[in-house]
């Protein structure tokens, strides 16, 4: 199975802030890779896939970059809606693993 | 707009068996290759498993901790979507999620999800 291994796992940062999150696989994975917005009691939401295209509805402070075995997530200036949990996932081979999410909080 | 409900979920003993489903609507439901998701208390998501459209051939498969418990199956007329639980254990215990498998120019990803279900195994 191919791992996924996000950094960091938690994050505190400010309304306006630039974040990255980092995702790494333990084995090449071109592109397939998305990432994913968790909020308590809330259903996931897709904000990226192929790496780096925005889903269609999502915010442009959002953007994903890389392939191969590295990938980031950047918030360029953080909302008060944006705290919550990220997930990156790989689409490349079965089983599509899920990293095990970075915990975005307010300073 | 595409909406996905789960239902089914509860209590149940180790050993157990529950169904969960999940209807959706706003979609062309035979074309949605469907997939459940699950996320344990305190942990991450992770993939349960998913099924074909039935053009692809309507297979499954599967994570391997659920493998030969769990099956997925389908009905179109219906717009529904099934997780048949058995052999439950308490590290089942998570909310179940629904969600389409969705590709475009050969990517995929999980764009539409549910809410989700609470599935508690214990005694």
């Amino acid at each position: 199975d191919i791992q996924l291994t996000q950094s960091p796992s938690f994050l505190s940062a400010s309304v306006g802030d630039r974040v990255t999150i980092t995702c790494r696989a333990s084995q090449g994975i071109s592109s397939y890779l998305a990432w994913y917005q968790k909020k308590p009691g809330k259903a996931p939401k897709l904000l990226i896939y192929a790496a780096s295209t925005l889903q269609s509805g999502v915010p442009s402070r959002f953007s994903g970059s890389g392939s191969g075995t590295e990938f980031t997530l950047t918030i360029s200036s953080l909302q008060p809606e944006d705290f919550a949990s990220y997930y990156c996932q790989q689409l490349n081979s079965y089983p599509y693993t899920f990293g095990q999410g970075t915990k975005l909080e307010i300073k | 707009e595409v909406q996905l409900v789960e239902s089914g979920g509860g209590l149940v003993k180790p050993g157990g068996s529950l169904r969960l489903s999940c209807a959706a609507s706003g979609l062309t439901f035979s074309n949605a290759w469907m997939t459940w998701v699950r996320q344990a208390p305190g942990k991450g998501l992770e993939w349960v498993g998913h099924i074909k459209i039935k053009a692809d051939g309507g297979t499954t498969d599967y994570a391997a901790p659920v493998k030969g418990r769990f099956s997925i199956s389908r009905d179109d007329s219906k717009n529904t979507l099934y997780l048949q639980m058995n052999s439950l254990k308490t590290e089942d215990t998570a909310v179940y999620y629904c969600s389409t498998l969705g590709y475009s120019s050969g990517w995929l990803y999980f764009d539409y999800w549910g809410r989700g279900t609470l599935v508690t195994v214990s005694s």
